[in-house]
């Protein structure tokens, strides 16, 4: 199947500065990419959706300042979470689609200290 | 709006016992609903899906029906084996999966 390559794996980092998480597609073109967050015992949850070459949308309650996300290019989507902080500590996860269905990146585990 | 309830882990079983995993869901509409596994080091991937009332996904020996009257999908397997163990995700969205609201997710570990 299609082949989704999220990285990093896992980052430490300190509060105050910026991460950047990459999301790639390694065999298909990706129209559309999805951000997903889940903190400790709670849901996965939607961030944001963006479509190659355009903004991103975000859900309610997730700060587009604060968590940058551009899809320059239809096999590639970055996320930066601008001057972290603990709170963001989390997992991340980018899936992405054509047509057809979602393909999922491994995640990437932040910690922010 | 939309919820997924999911049963919490870790749930830890010995290798051939049977399995379930409940799943309860809040939704407006006519969702479709998903099971999703990730693997240790590996991305999300569809295990089964049903997109109506009273279908039966099924996948790897895994199944769930969805239950409008219940409002659940619960996963269910006779037999797990160790290379079951991983993290098993129910989800509801759309019929093209876009915009999927997950549950917390369950580690299963599967000993031998």
């Amino acid at each position: 199947g299609a082949v989704v390559s999220q990285h990093p794996s896992r980052v430490i980092c300190k509060s105050g500065t910026s991460v950047k998480i990459e999301c790639r597609s390694l065999d298909f073109q990706a129209t559309t990419m999805f951000w997903y967050r889940q903190f400790p015992k709670q849901s996965l949850m939607l961030m944001a959706t963006s479509n190659e070459g355009s903004k991103a949308t975000y859900e309610q309650g997730v700060e587009k300042d604060k968590f940058l996300i551009n899809h320059a290019s239809l096999t590639l989507s970055t996320l930066t979470v601008t001057s972290a902080h603990p709170e963001d500590s989390s997992f991340y996860i980018c899936s992405a689609r054509t047509d057809g269905p979602l393909f999922f990146g491994s995640g990437t585990q932040l910690s922010v200290l | 709006g939309n919820s997924v309830t999911q049963m919490e882990g870790p749930v830890t079983l010995s290798e051939e016992a049977f399995l379930t995993i409940n799943c309860t869901y809040t939704a407006t509409g006519y969702p479709s609903l998903f099971w999703y596994v990730q693997y240790p080091g590996e991305g999300l991937q569809l295990l089964l899906k049903a997109t109506k009332a009273d279908d039966k996904g099924s996948n790897k020996g895994f199944e769930a029906t969805y239950r409008k009257e219940t409002t659940s999908f619960h996963l269910e397997k006779g037999s797990v084996q160790v290379s079951d163990s991983a993290v098993y995700f129910c989800a509801l969205g759309g019929r093209g999966n876009e915009k999927l609201t997950f549950g917390t997710g369950t580690r299963l570990t599967i000993i031998p």
